[in-house]
């Protein structure tokens, strides 16, 4: 049973528009989420967090959006760059459990 | 501030063959965790310690892996006797202990058995 999903395996965004990674899960007693980024032959490095008692947080480019009761995240970029073309993957755990249950991916392709 | 080391990076090795992977964490941070992604997927918890002490390895196939974390500070990862299917990537992360602290990841160890 799939408790973190990521249903597009893919994505491809013109540079310069918004790339939207969504993220859906199934245990309503997580309450802690991230988002990693990974490029080939590296290990995921984290990019941005939200906990449950927010609904939006925001760094630079980078916005994640959580609706708890469509138990569903977004991880917005924008604008989006070449660079950021990696294997996203959301993460999503419960606040002390310090155990974090991660979906299967986005391959986003940003292309010139 | 130096990030999580593992190594080796690659590692190939014949069936029914031992295998370790070795993990140093951030200083500072008491928790640790292994992880094993197969292709196409995200990472799966193997194991996760606090300072020396395996808190949770209901996912570690315990009857041919193994790990340690002796002194609290870096850990090994086993796997006797290697098969086919053990062909992944072992990620080690480590993060500080405490509420909705990040987890950070090390470069993996990349497993091919032939």
């Amino acid at each position: 049973d799939q408790q973190v999903k990521q249903n597009s395996p893919s994505l491809s965004v013109q540079e310069g528009r918004i790339s939207i990674l969504n993220c859906d899960y199934t245990n309503s007693m997580f309450d802690y989420f991230l988002w990693y980024k990974k490029y080939p032959a590296e290990g995921p490095t984290f990019l941005i967090s939200i906990s449950s008692i927010k609904d939006k947080n925001e760094d630079g480019r980078f916005t994640v959006f959580l609706n708890k009761s469509a138990k569903h995240l977004s991880l917005h970029i924008v604008p989006s760059q070449p660079g950021d073309s990696a294997v996203y993957f959301c993460a999503a755990g419960g606040s002390g459990t310090y155990k974090y249950i991660f979906g299967t991916g986005t391959r986003l392709k940003v292309l010139a | 501030e130096a990030g999580v080391v593992q190594s080796p990076r690659y590692k190939i090795i014949e069936k029914k063959q031992p295998v370790a992977f070795w993990c140093n964490p951030i200083s500072g941070h008491n928790t640790l965790y292994w992880y094993r992604q197969n292709l196409g997927q995200g990472p799966e918890l193997l194991i996760r310690y606090e300072n020396e002490e395996a808190v949770d390895d209901s996912q570690l196939p315990k009857d041919r892996f193994s790990a340690e974390r002796l002194k609290g500070v870096d850990s090994t990862l086993k796997i006797q006797p290697a098969e086919l299917g053990d062909s992944a990537v072992y990620l080690c992360a480590s993060r500080r202990t405490g509420i909705q602290e990040t987890q950070y990841f090390g470069p993996g160890t990349r497993l091919l058995v032939l």
